[in-house]
């Protein structure tokens, strides 16, 4: 069974354009964790979410990011002014009861 | 050095045949380590966690060396179904739960 789903499962959008990815956790989670694998790459972490607040986020996490958490259930990434750079997946995850992590099917965000 | 580091294969074996893979990671300070598996274009999925004391989960073994900060996992008796790429995981220090991975190592097995 999976933790978390997400949507969409494919994005396709123009560049300059906002995009927002969304997760939805099956259950009750506290941790909240976004990473990216461009294609072909490994996968990088971006940002990591608990109690309402970014406890950690990565170089790549710039100012055109942003999570939160808008209805106590849907955590949600945004992206403001894509760029061609950003096409990749995009992983939600959240936490297992001893550190290890599972993960949403992924969004993949494709920029023109 | 990278954080984690993998020989990215292609590992070629036929069915039944056992293989090993290696990671190495530089931060000597990391606290847990894990084995994911991730078919073209899906998830990563946790395959096991990886203990000091090493353990097993039926086909697989996976062995944590500390000091030579060293990570392996062994598939004995590989079936066609283990064919994708295996990903070592760690968990720096601090307890913000942020995963680095490392580039993976592709496996192939074949009929």
């Amino acid at each position: 069974e999976p933790e978390v789903t997400q949507t969409p499962s494919h994005q396709v959008t123009q560049m300059g354009q906002e995009v927002i990815l969304r997760c939805v956790p099956i259950s009750n989670h506290l941790y909240f964790y976004w990473y990216r694998q461009i294609l072909g790459q490994k996968v990088e972490f971006l940002v990591s979410f608990y109690n309402n607040e970014i406890s950690e986020k990565s170089e790549i996490f710039d100012d055109q990011f942003s999570v939160e958490r808008p209805d106590g259930s849907n955590f949600t990434l945004k992206i403001r002014s894509t760029k061609l750079e950003d096409s990749a997946m995009y992983f939600c995850a959240v936490h297992g009861p001893s550190y290890e992590q599972y993960f949403g099917p992924g969004t993949r965000l494709t920029v023109t | 050095r990278k954080e984690v580091e993998q020989d990215p294969g292609p590992f070629n074996v036929p069915e039944g045949a056992t293989v090993a893979f290696n990671c190495t990671y530089s931060n000597s300070a990391s606290q847990s380590f894990f084995w994911y598996r991730q078919d073209c274009r899906k998830e990563p999925k946790l395959l096991m966690s990886v203990y000091s004391s090493g353990n097993e989960d039926g086909r697989f073994t996976a062995q944590l060396n500390r000091a030579s900060q060293y990570i392996s996992l062994l598939i004995r008796d590989s079936k066609l179904s283990d064919s994708a790429t295996y990903l070592c995981v760690v968990s720096p220090p601090g307890n913000t739960g942020k995963l680095i991975f490392g580039q993976g190592t592709t496996l192939q097995v074949k009929p």
